[in-house]
């Protein structure tokens, strides 16, 4: 079974700065995806960025960024530039590639504070 | 075009009642996924359901069942409800089989007392 670890449970980033946070999983498949999910207190799960495994790019999106190791089966999320807004429970999320299955297994979050 | 919606968007329920609650996808999409979240077990996958047939299901009792509908529309109930199925349900939709991006609705808070 697949399995997703965040080892942060909190962080802490003053505005403007740089912040990174880490993901790890463990799966036997060659080919998924992996999520960066965002969470903000309003509950409504937003998509951050996404990142196919058969890609060695790293996938980026404005502000965000994120670091994938495959063989590490490491995916760190680096948000640049820090913004209030961007204060929220952070969730790393695998999903197999297989064209039929739609199953999103979630780490534990991370909660990111934004201070001035 | 409109986001996932979920209905109710809270809910007060009592042990040993039953519930019911109601997704609608974007339009357009054919998948939707239940998740159920809770502070104690996190994001834990519920059921999927595809063009109305349940195409995956996760490792919870059979009080938890879904449907869907010709419209996409997925309904999902919990019987005999128990303390602990207090938690936030949200619910998913993608589109074609193998889409790889999923849309999230706000969530359908659910207390058991």
């Amino acid at each position: 079974a697949q399995t997703v670890t965040q080892s942060q449970p909190e962080m802490s980033v003053q505005e403007a700065e740089t912040v990174t946070l880490s993901c790890t999983y463990d799966t036997s498949e060659s080919d998924y995806y992996l999520f960066w999910y965002k969470q903000p207190p309003s509950r409504q799960m937003i998509l951050v960025i996404r990142q196919e495994a058969y890609k060695q790019q790293n996938a980026t999106e404005n502000r965000f960024s994120v670091n994938f190791q495959k063989a590490a089966k490491s995916f760190s999320l680096k948000i640049s530039d820090s913004q209030l807004g961007d204060a929220a429970m952070y969730f790393c999320a695998y999903r197999p590639y297989t064209g039929t299955a739609s199953k999103l297994t979630f780490g534990t979050g991370t909660r990111l504070q934004v201070t001035l | 075009k409109a986001g996932v919606t979920q209905t109710p968007r809270y809910l007060i329920k009592t042990r040993g009642q039953q519930v019911t609650l109601s997704c609608s996808p974007i339009s357009g999409h054919r998948s939707v996924s239940w998740y159920q979240q809770t502070p104690g077990q996190g994001l834990q996958f519920l059921f999927e359901y595809f063009s109305e047939t349940q195409r995956n299901k996760g490792n919870f009792p059979g009080r938890f069942s879904g449907r869907q509908f010709s419209n996409s529309r997925s309904e999902m109930n919990v019987s005999t409800l128990e303390l602990g199925d207090s938690a936030l349900y949200l619910c998913a939709s993608s589109g074609l089989a193998g889409e790889n991006e999923q849309f999230f609705g706000p969530g359908t808070r659910l207390t058991v007392l």
